[in-house]
């Protein structure tokens, strides 16, 4: 199996700190990766594709990158709305197909 | 504009088989290339694929699950459907339905509660 393993679990950040949250996974995935942004309640929303294509109608403070192992997802001005947990997801042609990391949670410092 | 909606009971007994059925709306299941997808989120813990289906019927689904899930597709309703058998109170939790292979767009989610 693969397994995406994500750092911070927790994060306590201000309004327009820069934030970056890391995916490693154990085995290399290509750009075979995408984030999510889930809110209280909500249902996930996807962010970046592929490892650092922005997502229709995603503000262009989220940005991806990374490949093979070790990816990023950095948000350069966090906002009262980027509160959230965000997961990592890959995709590989092995069972189980896709798999998601266990979330960093966003918090307001 | 692609819509997905969850259906099924919301309370299942333990040991019987939970069942739920995603719509798709503004689109068909059948019309392009992707697969249809079931997630689940126990309460405050993080996300687990079950299984997915492509609108001729191949399905992949995740090993921990496999003996105990079924998901099929009736593209003549644009739906998709999930079995679970066997449940028990670890199996309570929102169930997401989604087109992959990205998530997106996701249902809104429904609980259901494993418990007699």
């Amino acid at each position: 199996d693969i397994q995406l393993t994500q750092s911070p679990s927790f994060l306590s950040a201000s309004v327009g700190d820069r934030v970056t949250i890391t995916c490693r996974a154990s085995q290399g995935i290509s750009s075979y990766l995408a984030w999510y942004q889930q809110k209280p309640g909500k249902a996930p929303k996807l962010l970046i594709y592929a490892a650092s294509t922005l997502q229709s109608g995603v503000p262009s403070r989220f940005s991806g990158s990374g490949s093979g192992t070790e990816f990023t997802l950095t948000i350069s001005s966090l906002q009262p709305e980027d509160f959230a947990t965000y997961y990592c997801q890959q995709l590989n042609s092995y069972l189980p197909k896709w798999t998601f990391g266990q979330g960093t949670k966003v918090e307001i410092k | 504009q692609l819509q997905l909606q969850e259906s099924g009971p919301g309370l299942v007994k333990p040991s019987e088989t939970l069942s739920l059925t995603c719509t798709v709306s503004g689109g068909s299941i059948s019309s392009s290339s992707y697969y249809w997808g079931w997630i689940r989120q126990p309460p405050g813990k993080g996300l687990e694929w079950i299984g997915s289906i492509y609108y001729s019927g191949s399905t992949y689904y995740n090993p921990s699950l496999k003996s105990r899930v079924t998901i099929s597709v009736d593209t003549s309703k644009n739906q998709f459907s999930l079995k679970l058998s066997s449940v028990t109170a670890a199996d309570t939790a929102v169930y997401y339905c989604a087109r992959q292979d990205w998530f997106d767009p996701w249902g809104q989610g429904t609980l259901v509660t494993v418990s007699s």
